[in-house]
């Protein structure tokens, strides 16, 4: 089943410990990227990457980390996580837009909590 | 900058009639893409529809289509003949087709509530 694979779903923990965020794809998509949702403000993007190695900043990457070393594994990483950082989280993953224009297929979403 | 603006934060309609959300959204790129996702209570985003901003036809798939007026900007989503399952959060987002960055804007969601 072609799928964006999050884990894990819930997450509570304290704030300044460092956490890992996994996501995979198995769709062999180019692009993959992270977002946050928070009520009253839709989906904001912290992190997308194009390919292998190479990743930018989208709206919100502060207290942010990611990697793509693997096409199909893009984790986000919190160093020093914040109670600000308190919100659900998607992984997404697309074709490259030159090569068939449709939007994301999201991952099940991460629900963190940081206390 | 890219905005899309949903201005009915909660909606209510009656079972088995038809409701339209509604999107606006800006942009200077001739070359865009606009969707629908829905977002039920249990989180996860389930893409709804798509229309490309050179189509000229609206999309439609199965009780979902959208009104697509390039003109004034808007990309409304016509949800026929409600049913219970449809109560959800319902975003719409636009991504312009450009390979030196990948964007995808999203509205604020509309809630909408399916009454029977």
């Amino acid at each position: 089943e072609a799928q964006v694979t999050q884990n894990p779903r819930y997450l509570i923990t304290v704030t300044g410990k460092k956490l890992t965020v996994t996501c995979s794809q198995n769709m062999n998509h180019e692009y993959m990227s992270w977002y946050r949702q928070d009520p009253g403000l839709g989906l904001r993007q912290i992190y997308y990457s194009m390919n292998v190695e190479v990743t930018d900043k989208g709206d919100v990457p502060e207290g942010y980390k990611v990697s793509r070393k693997e096409k199909r594994n893009f984790p986000l990483i919190l160093e020093s996580p914040s109670p600000n950082q308190t919100s659900l989280y998607f992984c997404a993953s697309s074709l490259a837009p030159d090569r068939a224009f449709y939007g994301y297929t999201f991952g099940s979403g991460t629900r963190l909590t940081v206390v | 900058a890219q905005k899309i603006t949903q201005t009915q934060p909660g909606m209510f309609v009656q079972e088995k009639e038809a409701v339209t959300l509604d999107c606006t959204y800006d942009t200077s790129d001739q070359s865009y893409g606009l969707f629908w996702y829905k977002q039920p209570s249990s989180g996860e985003m389930i893409f709804l529809i798509y229309q490309g901003s050179y189509d000229e036809q609206n999309a439609t798939e199965g009780r979902y289509s959208l009104n697509f007026q390039k003109a004034r900007k808007s990309a409304n989503l016509v949800i026929s003949a409600s049913q219970l399952g449809d109560s959800a959060m319902y975003f719409c987002a636009m991504r312009e087709r450009e390979t030196s960055y990948d964007k995808v804007i999203f509205g604020p969601g509309t809630s909408l509530s399916v009454i029977p």
